[in-house]
């Protein structure tokens, strides 16, 4: 099965820095990548879809790139409500294995 | 508006089964293929199970195959997970997931496997 890393694991960034995270995949997974942001108790919510594509209704804020083994999701200035974990998914075979997740906090 | 709303979880003792339901609405459901998804207690989402469109293709987590079986029901909008032999590691809130093409998240159920 492909393995799917993030990174990092946690960071800690103040309002309207830009941040960063990395995902790696142990195999080319071409472009089927989602990004998820979740906040505690609540129900993941898709923000990039097709590694690069962002989802209706989600601020111009978030964006993804790249294809094959890696890809890199950006926030271009941070908000206090972009406090949470974010999550990468494969999905180009089964299983559909997410990333282990990056923690996000504000300063 | 797209819901997904999941449904019977609960308490069950190690070796217990649990059979989850999705009921849907918003969409047309033949047209996507359907997945759960779980979340241990202050642990990563881990993928579990999907059905194609139609119950011809089904696929699962190692760490659930030959214990829970998926399956569908176009006629009423559903989809559900039979849990069986669970275990302690199977506590999670499980989430029922619309797939490809356009993924949407339901708010998820919550299943406890303790004695």
């Amino acid at each position: 099965d492909i393995q799917m890393t993030q990174s990092p694991s946690s960071l800690s960034a103040s309002v309207g820095d830009r941040v960063t995270i990395t995902c790696q995949a142990s195999q080319g997974i071409s472009n089927f990548l989602n990004w998820y942001h979740q906040k505690p108790g609540k129900a993941p919510n898709l923000l990039i879809y097709d590694a690069s594509n962002l989802e209706t209704g989600v601020p111009s804020r978030f964006s993804g790139s790249g294809s094959g083994t890696h890809f890199t999701f950006t926030i271009s200035s941070l908000q206090p409500e972009d406090i949470g974990t974010y999550y990468c998914q494969k999905y180009d075979t089964f299983p559909f294995t997410f990333g282990p997740g990056t923690k996000v906090n504000v300063k | 508006e797209v819901q997904l709303v999941a449904s019977g979880g609960g308490l069950v003792k190690p070796g217990g089964s649990l059979r989850l339901s999705c009921e849907v609405s918003g969409f047309t459901f033949s047209d996507y293929a359907m997945n759960w998804v779980r979340q241990a207690p202050g642990k990563g989402l881990e993928w579990v199970s999907a059905i194609s469109s139609f119950s011809r293709h089904i696929y699962y987590a190692d760490s659930v195959k030959g214990r829970f079986t998926i399956s569908r029901d176009n006629a009423k909008n559903s989809v559900s997970l039979e849990l069986n032999s669970l275990r302690a590691e199977d506590t999670a809130v499980y989430y029922c997931v619309r797939g490809i093409p356009k993924w949407a998240w339901g708010q998820g159920t919550q299943v406890s496997v303790s004695s």
